[in-house]
């Protein structure tokens, strides 16, 4: 079991470059996220993906889409990147069944960089 | 809206110390409460949880009691070791449809010295 997997670890973008981060589970989980981590302000979510179909946003989606591919990957894409978006992003899996909670898995992490 | 608060950090002690990392949050009804831990280069990781109040989590040797007239989940350890070094986040959990919402603390960078 790889758990949640991220693409790429690294990534250096020009102000206006457009790129997709790569986000899969292999634990059937139904519910995605994609979280956001600068220094000095934890983590706040950018989109969650309750179950394979569905989208929403979260606190800070601003700048970004998301594709719920199918039940094991979830995109995050920047159509045009600035330099706010320097950041490490995380994507994340649960399972809610019923009102029964699941932890969130992590996955290693993006860093990115806009110059 | 939710929100969680945690002492800043950095935390520096010596291998043996205690440990306590304070957190307190603002929610209405009743959330769950959870600390993660993120080591140098990796994802978050779950350390331990409490879902209602006077829940107390426990894994490998921390502790965190869920106090609801306080509104705190204060992180404690009795005997911490270098291995420990890591930033360590607080949040809360709330329910969205059918998809838990986490919020969460700043997160506090623990420095364990032999």
């Amino acid at each position: 079991n790889a758990g949640v997997t991220q693409t790429p670890k690294f990534q250096v973008l020009k102000t206006g470059q457009s790129m997709t981060l790569q986000c899969a589970q292999d634990m059937n989980h139904n519910s995605m996220y994609w979280y956001r981590q600068d220094p000095g302000m934890g983590l706040r979510l950018i989109y969650y993906s309750a179950s394979e179909g569905t989208t929403d946003k979260g606190e800070v989606p601003n700048g970004y889409n998301v594709s719920r591919l199918n039940k094991r990957e979830f995109s995050l894409r920047l159509e045009s990147a600035a330099p706010s978006q320097t950041s490490v992003y995380f994507c994340a899996s649960s399972e809610v069944q019923g009102a029964t909670y699941n932890e969130q898995f992590f996955g290693p992490g993006t860093r990115l960089t806009v110059l | 809206g939710d929100s969680v608060t945690q002492m800043e950090g950095p935390v520096t002690l010596s291998e043996e110390a205690f440990l306590t990392i304070n957190c307190t949050y603002t929610a209405t009804g009743y959330p769950s409460l959870f600390w993660y831990v993120q080591y140098p280069g990796e994802g978050l990781q779950l350390l331990l949880k409490a879902t209602k109040a006077d829940d107390k989590g426990s894994n490998k040797g921390f502790e965190a009691t869920y106090r609801k007239e306080t509104t705190s989940f204060h992180l404690e350890k009795g005997s911490v070791q270098v291995s420990d070094s890591a930033v360590y986040f607080c949040a809360l959990r709330r329910f969205s449809g059918t998809a838990s919402k986490l919020t969460f603390g700043t997160g506090t960078r623990l420095q364990v010295t032999l």
